[in-house]
C-alpha cells in the first residue's frame, strides 16, 4: 500500500495562513471521512490535532481546520504562529484490508 | 489519561529478532474500542504504521512487513508486545505505540514517547 501525498515543505510569515495538502486515492481518502492529522516537533511524539477530516480534540486550537474534496483532504492553520513550526502528517483509515495509512510528512516552517 | 510507556533494547545486530513492550497505565488496555498500535519512524523521514490489536482478536499488519511481525497483547500486565524478526539496518527507527479509537474518533490519540532502535552489528 503505498503512503498518502504530503507536500514535503510549505512556509508562511506569522499571521499568514497555510494549506496542506494530502492526496490519497478512492479507497483511502476518498471513501472514509476518517483522516486525522498530527503535529509532530523535532524529539516529540507526534500529536493529534484533527481527527474525522474536521475535528478538533479538546484542547486543540480553532486555528486549526480540515476539510476533503475527493481523493485530497486538507489542513489548514490560519494565524501562524512560531510554535506551529513542526512536522505535520495526515491519515486515513482504509478499510479493514490495509487499515491505517500516513502522508510522508509536511515541514511547515514560520518564516 | 492513559499512559504509554515503550521499552527495548536500543541495539540489535543484523538478521536478530527486535523485541519492544509498551506498558499502558493510568487506564485499561482492555479499553473499549481502542486497537494498541506499533508506529516507527525512519530517521529523518515519516510515519509508518505497522499494524495494531484489539484486546481481544487477531493483529491487523501492514502487508509489507507482515511475513516477519508479530504483535501480542497481555492484558494481564497491560503490555503490548511486538517482534520484528531478521532485521537489517532499514529497521533502523523510533518505534512508537499508540492507542487508535476505532469506535470514537478512528485516530491515534494516545502515544508513547518512542523508543529508537538501531540494528548494527
Amino acid at each position: 500500500q503505498s503512503a498518502l501525498t504530503q507536500p514535503a515543505s510549505v512556509s508562511g510569515s506569522p499571521g499568514q495562513s497555510i494549506t496542506i495538502s494530502c492526496t490519497g486515492t478512492r479507497d483511502d481518502v476518498g471513501n472514509y471521512n476518517l483522516v486525522s492529522w498530527y503535529q509532530q516537533h523535532p524529539g516529540n511524539a507526534p500529536t493529534l490535532i484533527l481527527f474525522e477530516v474536521n475535528k478538533r480534540p479538546s484542547g486543540i486550537s480553532n486555528r486549526f481546520s480540515g476539510s476533503k474534496s475527493g481523493n485530497t483532504a486538507s489542513l489548514t492553520i490560519s494565524g501562524l504562529q512560531a510554535d506551529d513550526e513542526a512536522d505535520y502528517y495526515c491519515c486515513s483509515y482504509a478499510g479493514s484490508r490495509i487499515n491505517v495509512l500516513f502522508g510522508g510528512g509536511t515541514k511547515l516552517t514560520v518564516l | 489519561q492513559v499512559q504509554l510507556q515503550e521499552s527495548g533494547p536500543g541495539l540489535v545486530k543484523p538478521s536478530q529478532t527486535l523485541s519492544l513492550t509498551c506498558s499502558v497505565s493510568r487506564g485499561s488496555i482492555s479499553s473499549n474500542g481502542y486497537h494498541w498500535s506499533w508506529i516507527r519512524q525512519l530517521p529523518g523521514k515519516g510515519l509508518e504504521w505497522l499494524g495494531y490489536i484489539y484486546y481481544i482478536g487477531s493483529p491487523y499488519y501492514n502487508s509489507s512487513l507482515e511475513s516477519r511481525l508479530m504483535i501480542s497483547i497481555d492484558t494481564s500486565r497491560s503490555q503490548l508486545s511486538l517482534t520484528l524478526s531478521s532485521v537489517t539496518a532499514a529497521d533502523t527507527a523510533i518505534y512508537f505505540c499508540a492507542g487508535f479509537s476505532l469506535i470514537a474518533n478512528h485516530a491515534f490519540d494516545i502515544w508513547g514517547q518512542g523508543t529508537m532502535v538501531t540494528v548494527s552489528s
